[in-house]
């Protein structure tokens, strides 16, 4: 069973960029794409964009001109990295993989619990 | 910005059945299936439901879906008070490469 945990600072200072780190656990990130997420309090969910190691990534376009996505498989980590935060960024991020092995999709049966980081100065 | 449309709130009693509906187009919706997830108070999204009326193990019977055209449906029969959460469906789209996300609809048990 793959587990995921989210790792950042919680705490960003406007205007900074913010990078967030995805741990997987108990399987490889080869063959599977992997997605962020987040949540602003009380809001909906928001999908920020997918990595595929070796393969292609794609991010919502409301935020392409500030996120981008990495994969480290040395250490079995994939990474987001937001440029220019403000208090609209202020939300909780999660990690998640998609269900099938080279599909992009909409199935994502294992996520991170969340890491919350607050924009402020 | 979410790309499928669901009401915001729905409600019920124990025991009843509540419908939340799923708007979406061509490009999502209408060309691939639907996930549903449910998020409890404080916790990470779970799949509820994929390829449109598939439940994952453990996923009690009394969740079910269905798709049609641009629009999808959850339906939670047998309401229970552990039921009160987030729901969230989701598509492939096909014209954005990207999974879109409905906007979320609230269930409460009165």
């Amino acid at each position: 069973q793959v587990q995921l945990q989210e790792s950042g600072p919680g705490l960003v200072k406007p205007s900074e960029t913010m990078s967030l780190t995805c741990s997987v656990s108990g399987g490889s990130i080869r063959n599977y794409y992997w997605s962020w997420f987040r949540q602003s309090p009380g809001k909906g969910l928001e999908w920020i964009g997918y990595i595929y190691v070796s393969g292609p990534t794609n991010y919502n376009p409301s935020l392409v001109n500030r996120v981008s996505i990495s994969a480290d498989t040395s250490t079995n980590q994939f990474s987001l990295k937001m440029t220019s935060v403000s208090g609209a960024d202020t939300a909780t991020y999660f990690c998640a993989r998609e269900a099938d092995m080279n599909r992009a999709g909409a199935r994502f049966t294992s996520w991170g619990q969340g890491t919350l980081v607050t924009v402020s100065s | 910005q979410s790309v499928l449309t669901q009401p915001p709130s729905a409600s019920g009693t124990p025991g009843q059945r509540v419908t939340i509906s799923c708007a979406g187009s061509s490009s999502n919706i209408g060309s691939n299936y639907v996930s549903w997830y449910q998020q409890l108070p404080g916790t990470a999204p779970q799949l509820l439901i994929y390829g449109s009326d598939q439940r994952p193990s453990g996923v009690p019977d009394r969740f079910s879906g269905s798709q049609s055209g641009t629009s999808a449906s959850l339906a939670i029969s047998g309401l229970r008070p552990e039921d009160e959460a987030d729901y969230y469906c989701a598509a492939w789209d096909d014209r954005l490469s990207a999974p879109a996300l409905g906007t979320g609809t609230k269930v409460a048990v009165l």
